[in-house]
């Protein structure tokens, strides 16, 4: 089955310790986005990649960086993650921002830092 | 500010009853409106999704009521099971790569 994969599943990382999820895709899609999940809140985006093409948002902080090097994979660095960094990192797909603009969500990684 | 309000943010209804979540927005850009529903510790999973060219849409016992002109739309689950327990988001996009959520409704089905 086409789908969204994201690894680890579960990721403990000590405070100021650089850490990277990982995600992949075998839907084809030309659109990898990033979102945090705090407990009780909706996703809040940090970024996507429309294939090559990188788009930051605005309030994501300069913690946060990703690389996509192929269409299949995407990847999430927190390179000094904090307390308040701990929570659901989602990854997810579209084919594009048009009418195939329905994205498609990864299980997530759940990431606790001590 | 946010773009999408969605009520209530919980909900407990009886197994077989009919469960209601209810979203408004204001901006008159957005043309798609997805559902997601989120099992604990899951990501969230597309359910329906309905564009403001048609008032309704049906899959199953999930059903999408749109009302363009009050820009209101809702979510009606027909004979909720406890399986339905889960979040449910609401969203609305442009065209584009814009995406906003709502705040999510806790749905808990008694059995």
């Amino acid at each position: 089955d086409a789908m969204v994969i994201q690894n680890p599943r579960y990721q403990v990382t000590q405070f100021g310790k650089p850490v990277t999820l990982s995600c992949s895709q075998t839907l084809n899609h030309n659109v990898m986005y990033w979102y945090q999940q705090k407990s009780s809140q909706a996703p809040k985006l940090l970024f996507h990649y429309y294939d090559k093409d990188f788009n930051n948002e605005a309030d994501t902080p300069d913690n946060f960086q990703s690389r996509r090097p192929n269409t299949s994979f995407c990847f999430l660095d927190i390179r000094s993650p904090g307390l308040g960094d701990a929570a659901m990192y989602l990854c997810a797909t579209s084919r594009d921002f048009g009418t195939g603009r329905e994205q498609y969500f990864g299980p997530g990684t759940r990431l606790t830092v001590t | 500010q946010q773009q999408v309000k969605q009520s209530p943010q919980s909900l407990i209804v009886q197994k077989g009853g009919i469960s209601i979540i209810n979203c408004a927005y204001e901006n008159t850009a957005f043309d798609y409106f997805p559902w997601y529903q989120q099992f604990p510790g899951k990501g969230p999973a597309l359910l329906i999704a309905i564009r403001p060219d048609v008032s309704e849409k049906k899959e199953g016992r999930f059903t999408i009521s749109f009302n363009k002109s009050a820009k209101q739309f809702s979510l009606h689950i027909m004979d909720s099971q406890p399986g339905d327990s889960a979040t449910y988001f609401c969203a609305a996009m442009p065209t584009g790569n814009q995406f906003y959520f709502g705040t999510g409704t806790s749905l808990t089905v008694i059995p």
